[in-house]
């Protein structure tokens, strides 16, 4: 199946820092990428859905200033969690849409955020 | 909000057919139905997806019913590896919206 790379793996960082993650799709063109984040032991939750080339759509609740999202290619989309705060620890989960009319999605292997 | 409604959790023998089961009766002619799973930690992995007709795959197989407010998925062999949560999802506007899922055991 279709491979979307997510990086990094895990980071850890201060209170006050921000964090950058990537995602990437490896072999199709995704115009379309959505940002979820997940609690232990709960479901995923859509953060996000970023499109190629114009601004994000962010879900009731999501701060926008919070969690930048920038979509500058049809195979790159990065999350930035600015000034981030124990409570934004989570993990945050990529996935890409192929498109078209069979359209899939695939999601990259996450990413465990640990603010101290 | 999800579309979908899955039992909490099922337990299967290896080796036992997994039968999970899923709920979407306000699913529209056009949307499709999903299923995902995700092993601890990891992201979600693609399945198999259908519209109105029964779908295999070399992972799985769809069910869809006829009316289609319901699908069961079908893992024919289970392996202790299949142990995983797995989510059946309608798309809505575009989104894939996770409810809670069904965490699977596979027990030997």
């Amino acid at each position: 199946g279709a491979v979307v790379s997510q990086h990094p793996s895990r980071v850890i960082c201060k209170s006050g820092t921000s964090v950058k993650i990537e995602c990437r799709s490896l072999d199709f063109q995704a115009t379309t990428m959505f940002w979820y984040r997940q609690f232990p032991k709960k479901s995923l939750m859509l953060m996000a859905t970023s499109n190629e080339g114009s601004k994000a759509t962010y879900e009731q609740g999501v701060e926008k200033d919070k969690f930048l999202i920038n979509h500058a290619s049809l195979t790159l989309s990065t999350l930035t969690v600015t000034s981030a705060h124990p409570e934004d620890s989570s993990f945050y989960i990529c996935s890409a849409s192929t498109g078209g009319r069979a359209e899939k999605l695939f999601f990259g292997s996450g990413t465990q955020l640990s603010v101290l | 909000d999800a579309k979908t409604t899955q039992p909490t959790s099922m337990d299967c023998a290896e080796g036992r057919a997994a039968n999970l089961p899923c709920n979407h009766s306000t699913i529209s002619g056009n949307e499709y139905v999903y299923w995902y799973r995700q092993i601890h930690s990891q992201g979600p992995q693609y399945i198999i997806h259908g519209l109105k007709n029964n779908e295999t795959n070399e992972m799985a197989s769809l069910i869809i019913t006829e009316d289609r407010k319901s699908s069961t998925l079908i893992l024919p062999h289970a392996t202790l590896r299949d142990t995983a949560v797995y989510y059946c999802i309608v798309r809505v506007g575009g989104k894939l919206i996770f409810g809670q899922g069904t965490e699977l055991s596979v027990k030997p």
